[in-house]
């Protein structure tokens, strides 16, 4: 079965601050993709990040950057110099077998950027 | 741009009285979703729609039902709205089984 397990279930940082997202995750199949959403206060889920299975390279947008590595099965994402609009709940999914069909979303972790 | 597009945002309905939520898309993408989020838990899967084929999780009760009468629009019915059917209703859409899916704003249903 396939989980996905973000320990943090809450962070507070000030501004300017860099804060790492940890996501952890199992699966048995060989063929996955792992996403990072964003859910800001209004609700609305933004998409973030798409990585496959078969790419452990890492990849930087911007503030964000995310770092797979599938010998410890995570894909955490860092936030460089935080700001207050990056306050929101960030959820770590996973879906199986190369399909979006089914995303298994971790629990999510509450970020609070504070001025 | 929206590109998903949920109305409405605020619903409320009373206990056992069915309730009809609409989701559209400008995207013409192939696969549509109906989460269910509750306060401070991940959405959860109610069902998609591929096309037309209509795929519910097993763990989905009866009184959810959807419609999508063509590729642009999606709705969920619940027939009979429960006290614990309040939550934010969240739609999507993917271009396909592989593809990210994004999502509206939500729906939040309250239930008197």
């Amino acid at each position: 079965a396939q989980k996905v397990t973000q320990a943090q279930t809450e962070i507070s940082v000030v501004e300017k601050e860099d804060v790492t997202l940890d996501c952890v995750y199992e699966t048995r199949d060989t063929t996955y993709y792992l996403f990072w959403y964003k859910q800001p206060p209004s609700g609305e889920l933004v998409f973030l990040i798409r990585r496959n299975s078969f790419d452990e390279q890492n990849e930087i947008s911007g503030r964000y950057s995310w770092n797979f590595q599938k010998s410890t099965s995570s894909f955490n994402f860092t936030i460089t110099a935080s700001q207050v609009v990056d306050s929101a709940v960030y959820f770590c999914a996973l879906s199986e077998k190369g399909g979006s069909e089914k995303l298994v979303f971790g629990k999510g972790m509450k970020l609070t950027v504070n001025p | 741009d929206a590109m998903v597009i949920q109305n409405p945002r605020y619903q409320v309905t009373q206990f056992g009285k069915p309730v009809t939520l609409s989701c559209s898309q400008t995207l013409n993408h192939n696969v549509m979703y109906w989460y269910q989020q509750k306060s401070s838990q991940a959405p959860k899967l109610l069902f998609h729609y591929y096309d037309k084929d209509f795929n519910n999780e097993a763990d989905t009760p009866d009184n959810f039902q959807s419609r999508r009468p063509n590729t642009s629009f999606c709705f969920l019915d619940i027939r009979s709205p429960g006290l614990g059917d309040a939550a934010m209703y969240l739609c999507a859409t993917s271009r396909d089984n592989r593809a990210e899916q994004y999502f509206g704003p939500g729906t939040r249903l309250t239930v008197t």
